[in-house]
């Protein structure tokens, strides 16, 4: 069936980079898209950007751009999405999800990671 | 970037009532427009794909329909475990917009 495992949970300092990674299993890692997306606390969803696994190529949020670096290694079927200078209001929880194309061309996120919480405390 | 609007932003229902939530899109997205269930401490939860196609496995009291600009997720018969929040989005450009999400509520 299909998996996605996050790593765990991270306290960091202000300035500081974290660095989640999204262990894939029971598909073809190289055929579908990682996005990533994260919740503030009692917030909504914010989708930060996408890695197509067999390319590499990647497409960032206006917001996050120059801050996050997302990457893939298939040989382990893993995504990882690194955040830098960190502040406070990075504070979430940060999923992956895959993308999958369906009716009509267009794309839905079907499968989820659990969730990494990122704290950023002084 | 295209913004999401839902409304209402929350609501409390009984159980086997019919609830009507709405997305409104700022530029015409067709109908690619999805709709999410996130239940507390949860990932979220593909529900309908393409506007009005029902996800794999989702209950059938679960419908969308909607084109363009304006989109609205029905559930018939609300159940004890479909209070949660739900979220649109949009996957027709970059980034992927999601709406700021309907508390669904008991009374």
């Amino acid at each position: 069936q299909v998996q996605l495992v996050q790593s765990g949970a991270e306290v960091k300092k202000p300035g500081a980079s974290v660095k989640v990674s999204c262990e894939a299993s029971g598909y073809t890692f190289t055929g579908y898209y990682i996005h990533w997306v994260r919740q503030a606390p009692g917030q909504g969803l914010e989708w930060m950007g996408r890695i197509n696994p067999n390319s590499g190529a990647t497409d960032y949020a206006q917001k996050f751009q120059g801050r996050v670096t997302m990457t893939r290694d298939t040989s382990i079927s893993t995504a990882n999405m690194e955040l830098s200078r960190l502040r406070s209001d990075d504070t979430a929880i940060y999923f992956c999800a895959r993308g999958i194309t369906m009716a009509q061309g267009v794309t839905g996120f079907d499968y989820w990671g659990q969730g990494t919480l990122v704290t950023v405390s002084s | 970037d295209i913004q999401m609007t839902q409304s209402p932003s929350s609501l409390s229902a009984s159980v086997g009532d019919r609830v009507t939530i709405t997305c409104r899109a700022s530029q015409s997205i067709s109908n690619y427009l999805n709709w999410y269930q996130q239940k507390p401490g949860k990932a979220p939860k593909l529900l309908i794909f393409a506007a009005s196609y029902l996800q794999s496995g989702v209950p059938s009291r679960f419908s969308g329909s909607g084109s363009g600009t304006d989109f609205t997720l029905t559930i018939s018969g609300l159940q004890p475990e479909d209070f949660a929040t739900y979220y649109c989005q949009q996957t027709y450009s970059t980034p992927r917009t999601f709406g700021q999400g309907t508390k669904v509520e008991i009374k």
